[in-house]
């Protein structure tokens, strides 16, 4: 079973800069997630998506990233204008309730700092 | 508010120790409390998982315990190993459709051959 690909796997930006992630799930998983994970600390949710509709955003700066999951497949994550504090890793997740229950699936995640 | 707290931060242990780590969770509607581990460069992975009708459940060198009246449970690694060193995060969800984790802040691990 292919994983979580995620691309790419590192970006460096200027702050005030756009930049965006893009996340395709395992084949068959309607639930996929974006998290922020900053280093030393754990994953903070930032968006969740059932098939392409959004269940959860209520941690997404909407005044700067968005996220979106056409056709309730790959989805990509967009950050613009981009701040330091935004440096962090991002990681896209999956899940299937019917096919392995609770387990959530994690790409390799992107790195991203802002300069 | 931090739903999931998870200590310590970080982790020495000698080869062959056991490595204790400890989760403390508020929302007692949660039912799935899974351990993932992380290492440098990868995306976490479930490591063991357990739901709370039952106190202990133990896969090879690793064993969470549950305290459901106390909102804890821990994860025991027995017989440390260096290739065991990485990062450990509990985490928190309630068995519905939303799926919808809460990670602790992490801890990691070094274990010393």
């Amino acid at each position: 079973e292919a994983g979580v690909a995620q691309s790419p796997r590192y970006k460096i930006i200027e702050k005030r800069q756009s930049v965006a992630f893009w996340c395709n799930p395992i084949s068959g998983h309607a639930t996929l997630y974006w998290y922020q994970q900053i280093l030393g600390q754990g994953p903070k949710l930032l968006i969740q998506f059932q098939n392409n509709g959004v269940v959860d955003d209520s941690q997404l700066p909407k005044d700067r990233f968005s996220a979106e999951r056409l056709k309730g497949v790959d989805s990509t994550l967009k950050i613009q204008p981009a701040k330091l504090e935004d440096s962090a890793v991002y990681l896209c997740a999956s899940s299937s309730l019917v096919i392995r229950g609770h387990e959530q699936f994690f790409g390799p995640g992107t790195r991203l700092t802002v300069l | 508010q931090q739903q999931v707290k998870q200590s310590p931060q970080s982790l020495i242990v000698q080869k062959g120790g056991i490595s204790i780590i400890n989760c403390a969770y508020e929302n007692t509607a949660f039912d799935y409390f899974p351990w993932y581990q992380q290492f440098p460069g990868k995306g976490p992975a479930l490591l063991i998982a357990i739901r709370p009708d039952v106190s202990e459940k133990k896969e090879g060198r690793f064993t969470i315990s549950f305290n459901k009246s106390a909102k804890q449970f821990s994860l025991h690694i027995m017989d440390s190993q260096p290739g065991d060193s990485a990062t450990y995060f509990c985490a928190a969800s309630k068995r519905d459709n939303f799926n919808k984790f809460y990670f602790g802040s992490g801890t990691k691990l070094n274990v010393k051959p």
